[in-house]
């Protein structure tokens, strides 16, 4: 069984810091990797996609990607509170079915 | 743009009643998809179509039927409600194969079977 693994938080960081979320997958054989956003009661929206090992990087935002250790990160900086919701991590497999891991939920403290 | 429309945005159903979600994508993309999600659980995959004419599988198809009525439409039909299908239901659409292309989301059917 194929895993994308997320911390469920909350995660609560102050305004203004970096704020850092983890996914780990299973499948070494990865080739995609996504990140989503999802404002309670909405729908997920995509942030940033990376398909090759480092940094990527989109204004405040920032995926980074190492495959050798099998995990992908997305940093925010300067933490708004209008950042705070639930961060879905998704990953196209080697069979490239997308594996969605079940989210970080990210509060960010005025 | 529109980008992926779902109707309804909110239905209750009956245990037994049948019901269709609609979905139309106008950014010309081939692949649609149909998720839902439940608390704790994330999205599931219940059905998809990479291309028009196609559908597939996914990890929670029991209890459902799709249609792949052209290139923008793909609808999922509830034959028979039963209370474990009370979810919120997304439809999606990439322009590429689920695992390599992005994928745009709809607003969401709240679904409660009662």
């Amino acid at each position: 069984q194929k895993e994308v693994e997320q911390n469920s938080g909350p995660l609560s960081v102050p305004e203004g810091a970096i704020a850092s979320l983890n996914c780990t997958y299973s499948d070494r054989g990865s080739q995609s990797f996504f990140w989503y956003r999802q404002y309670s009661g909405k729908s997920p929206e995509l942030i940033m996609f990376i398909y090759s090992n480092g940094d990527k990087e989109d204004g405040r935002f920032t995926a980074q990607l190492n495959k050798a250790s099998q995990y992908v990160s997305l940093l925010i900086r300067d933490s708004q509170p209008s950042d705070s919701a639930t961060y879905l991590c998704a990953v196209g497999d080697s069979n490239y079915q997308l594996i969605w891991g079940a989210g970080t939920k990210l509060i960010i403290k005025p | 743009n529109a980008g992926v429309t779902q109707t309804p945005k909110f239905q209750v159903l009956k245990t037994g009643q049948s019901m269709t979600l609609q979905c139309a994508q106008d950014m010309n993309h081939n692949s649609m998809y149909w998720y839902r999600q439940d608390p704790g659980m994330g999205l599931r995959l219940i059905y998809y179509s990479a291309s028009e004419g196609t559908t597939d599988k996914g990890e929670v198809p029991n209890g459902y039927n799709v249609s792949r009525l052209n290139k923008r439409e793909f609808s999922l039909r509830l034959e028979s409600a039963a209370p474990s299908q009370t979810s919120v239901y997304f439809c999606a659409s990439s322009e590429g194969g689920q695992g390599y292309s992005p994928l745009h989301f709809g607003n969401g059917t709240r679904l409660t079977v009662t």
